[in-house]
């Protein structure tokens, strides 16, 4: 069976410091693998989407990238975190464009 | 650009009421269409979805109609139960831009006993 693991769950980190985040799904091959952010109150914030090793889609220009080393593993970073970063994160994948999309656990990240 | 808009909550209803949740779309090309639930303390999951204009998503009572001349994509449940207690996700993916998948901001369903 198909799983998604997303870690850490939760960070702090300081204004200005880097940032990593890690997705990896196991279970299936060529998935289409999303970033989202969830803010209460709105919803999610589609960040980027992967359909293939080396092939990143941004929707939203700002302090963040991402980067699809390995056809199962979606990494988040930021070289300078803002404090406007904070949020919670979810790694998501599914098999082909039609189909259900399955959510880690997210990681909540505070910028202090 | 492709955009996904839901009614506002919290939306407060008693055991047994009738439930509507709105969403609209904006899309280029022909997207599916999805509502996702989130359940305090779980993930989010899918609940139903429909791929093209006039298709009918259906599950544990829920029901929604893909309406292409209106872009609305309407959550109904005929009577809604303590349970269904959650929040609500309208979403779209669009086949012509390699599965992109845009959800709504979500819509807080709250049923009193």
């Amino acid at each position: 069976s198909q799983t998604i693991h997303q870690w850490p769950a939760t960070l702090v980190q300081p204004v200005g410091s880097p940032l990593s985040l890690e997705c990896t799904v196991e279970g299936t091959s060529n998935p289409n693998l999303y970033w989202y952010r969830q803010a209460a109150g709105r919803g999610l914030q589609l960040l980027f989407y992967s359909v293939g090793i080396g092939q990143i889609s941004s929707e939203v220009p700002q302090n963040l990238s991402a980067s699809r080393p390995q056809d199962r593993q979606f990494i988040l970073s930021s070289k300078k975190l803002l404090l406007s970063d904070s949020g919670f994160y979810l790694c998501a994948w599914r098999q082909g464009k039609n189909t259900e999309a399955f959510f880690g656990q997210g990681t909540r990240l505070t910028v202090v | 650009g492709d955009s996904v808009t839901q009614m506002e909550g919290p939306v407060t209803l008693s055991e047994e009421a009738f439930l509507t949740i709105n969403c609209t779309y904006t899309a280029t090309g022909y997207p599916s269409l999805f509502w996702y639930v989130q359940y305090p303390g779980e993930g989010l999951q899918l609940l139903l979805k429909a791929t093209k204009a006039d298709d009918k998503g259906s599950n544990k009572g829920f029901e929604a109609t893909y309406r292409k001349e209106t872009t609305s994509f309407h959550l109904e449940k005929g009577s809604v139960q303590v349970s269904d207690s959650a929040v609500y996700f309208c979403a779209l993916s669009l086949y012509n831009q390699g599965g992109k998948l845009i959800f709504g901001q979500g819509t807080e369903l709250s049923v009193k006993p």
